[in-house]
């Protein structure tokens, strides 16, 4: 499993876009990106999965370069309600071992 | 929207006591998971489960771990002798109809409080 890396933490303000960015220097040919938001106290929910270039959905979008070694996590216009840990994971097809790494706290401000 | 359900919420127990935590992932899905969360900790990867055997499970999961899929819906994790360091949210997940790519589905997770 790829290992990744994040910021630690970041502030914004609201009605900012946010941009957080994941390295996956290892990422293997069949794994897929995917981000998670979690609030305190609750399970962690799914935000958007791609594989290159761009995926856009309803509530970001995500940037994967040609290489793959990173991908970019695009929250536009936060609000306060945005406020909470943001978690890249990279895994393939039967890659049973999905993991989590630390995670980024994004914190936003009125 | 289908969801993850996890029993029971909160849990408190002594040191030395089994705990048994309970899932009902969402149906038709084939891919389970167990993860832990302690308190202000990232979420750590316990075990997967797919085709009603352990598929792959982290160093955290030793000999007082188990999991098990007693019948077509529920999805248990029993911790044997609990000590004060299982103290920690414990999250149900599950995911794929036909691969473990996708959304992970998690429940609201069942907080352990071992005294």
């Amino acid at each position: 499993l790829a290992k990744t890396t994040q910021p630690i933490s970041m502030d914004s303000y609201e009605g900012q876009e946010v941009n957080i960015t994941c390295s996956h220097n290892n990422i293997a040919t069949n794994d897929y990106i995917t981000w998670y938001q979690q609030f305190p106290s609750q399970g962690p929910r799914f935000i958007i999965q791609g594989y290159k270039t761009k995926v856009t959905n309803e509530v970001a979008s995500l940037f994967i370069p040609a290489d793959r070694k990173s991908s970019t996590l695009s929250l536009p216009r936060v609000s306060l309600s945005d406020t909470a840990v943001y978690y890249c994971l990279v895994g393939g097809n039967n890659d049973y071992k999905l993991s989590f790494g630390a995670g980024t706290t994004v914190t936003v401000r009125a | 929207e289908p969801e993850v359900t996890q029993t029971p919420s909160h849990q408190v127990t002594q040191m030395g006591q089994e705990v048994i935590l309970r899932c009902v992932p969402i149906s038709n899905h084939l891919y389970f998971y167990w993860y832990r969360q302690i308190l202000g900790q990232k979420v750590e990867f316990l075990v997967s489960f797919y085709n009603n055997e352990i598929s792959e499970k982290s160093e955290i999961f030793d000999d007082q771990f188990s999991v098990e899929r007693p019948d077509g819906s529920n999805f248990t994790l029993k911790i044997r002798s609990t000590k004060l360091e299982d103290s920690a949210m414990y999250f149900c997940a599950s995911i794929g109809r036909t691969s473990n790519t996708g959304e992970l589905f998690f429940g609201e997770g069942s907080r352990l409080t071992v005294l």
